[in-house]
C-alpha cells in the first residue's frame, strides 16, 4: 500500500534557527495534510495542500506541495519555543483513510 | 481546546477488567475514528465508522470492540487487554471518511491507557 516517509525523525535547533521537515510518498497524492502534536497533547490539524506546486504560509510556517504531488515540506522560520512538538504529514490512501508519516520531533534550545 | 471530547483522560486497568472509552463530537461530522498511538510513533488507525456503520477494521484484535450508538458518539469497549495494549487512544472525527479535500481530522485529547 501507499507509504508516506518523513525525515528527519528528530531535529534539535537553537531558538531563532530555521527548521524544515520533508515528506515523500510512493504514489501521487490527491492532497497532503500537516498536523502538529505538542508533547503530551493530541495531533492538531495545521493545513491541507491540494494543488501541484502549491505554497501556503501561516505566519512563520511555509508549506509546499511538490509539482508531482508526491512530496511536501514544512519550513519554520526563526523557531520559537512554542514550536516544540512533533510534526506529521498525512496523505489519503484511496478514499478510505489517512496515512501518517513517522513524524519529525522538534526540540528547541532557548 | 478540542471539539472532540474523550473520557476518561486516564485509565488503569487489569488484564481481566472490562472498561469502555467514550468519544463525543457535535460538529455534524459523519466519520469517526479510533487511533492507537505508542510513544514517539504516529497515530495508528484501528477503526473507522462512516455514517454510523463500521467501514474499516484494521485487523484489530477482538479484545477491542467499537460501537457507534449515533452520529455523535463513539465507544471503544475493552476486555482482557494485554500490557502491550498500553498506549494513548485517540478518537477523531471528520466531515467525510478518508483524507479527502476539506475533510481533515479533528482529534480528541485522548485516553492514556495503562494495562497492568
Amino acid at each position: 500500500g501507499q507509504q508516506v516517509m518523513q525525515i528527519p525523525q528528530y531535529q534539535h535547533v537553537q531558538e531563532g534557527e530555521d527548521f524544515t521537515t520533508y515528506c515523500n510518498s510512493s504514489t501521487t497524492l490527491s492532497n497532503i495534510q500537516w498536523y502538529k502534536q505538542r508533547p503530551g497533547g493530541h495531533p492538531v490539524f495545521l493545513i491541507q495542500l491540494v494543488k501541484s506546486g502549491e505554497v501556503k504560509k501561516q505566519k512563520r510556517l511555509t508549506f509546499q506541495f511538490g509539482e508531482a504531488k508526491k512530496n511536501s515540506s514544512l519550513h519554520i522560520t526563526a523557531t520559537q519555543t512554542t514550536d516544540v512538538g512533533t510534526y506529521f504529514c498525512a496523505g489519503p490512501q484511496g478514499a478510505q483513510k489517512l496515512v501518517f508519516g513517522q513524524g519529525t520531533r522538534l526540540t528547541i534550545n532557548p | 481546546d478540542t471539539e472532540v471530547t474523550q473520557t476518561p483522560k486516564h485509565l488503569v486497568m487489569g488484564m481481566t477488567n472490562k472498561k469502555s472509552l467514550k468519544c463525543e463530537q457535535h460538529m455534524g461530522h459523519r466519520a469517526m475514528y479510533w487511533y492507537k498511538q505508542k510513544a514517539k510513533k504516529p497515530p495508528e488507525l484501528m477503526f473507522v465508522y462512516s455514517y454510523e456503520k463500521l467501514s474499516i477494521n484494521e485487523s484489530v484484535p477482538s479484545r477491542f470492540s467499537p460501537e457507534c450508538p449515533n452520529s455523535s458518539l463513539l465507544n471503544l469497549h475493552l476486555h482482557a487487554l494485554q500490557p502491550e495494549d498500553s498506549a494513548l487512544y485517540l478518537c477523531a472525527s471528520s466531515l467525510q471518511q478518508g483524507g479527502s479535500y476539506n475533510s481533515p481530522l479533528h482529534f480528541g485529547n485522548g485516553t492514556r491507557l495503562t494495562v497492568t
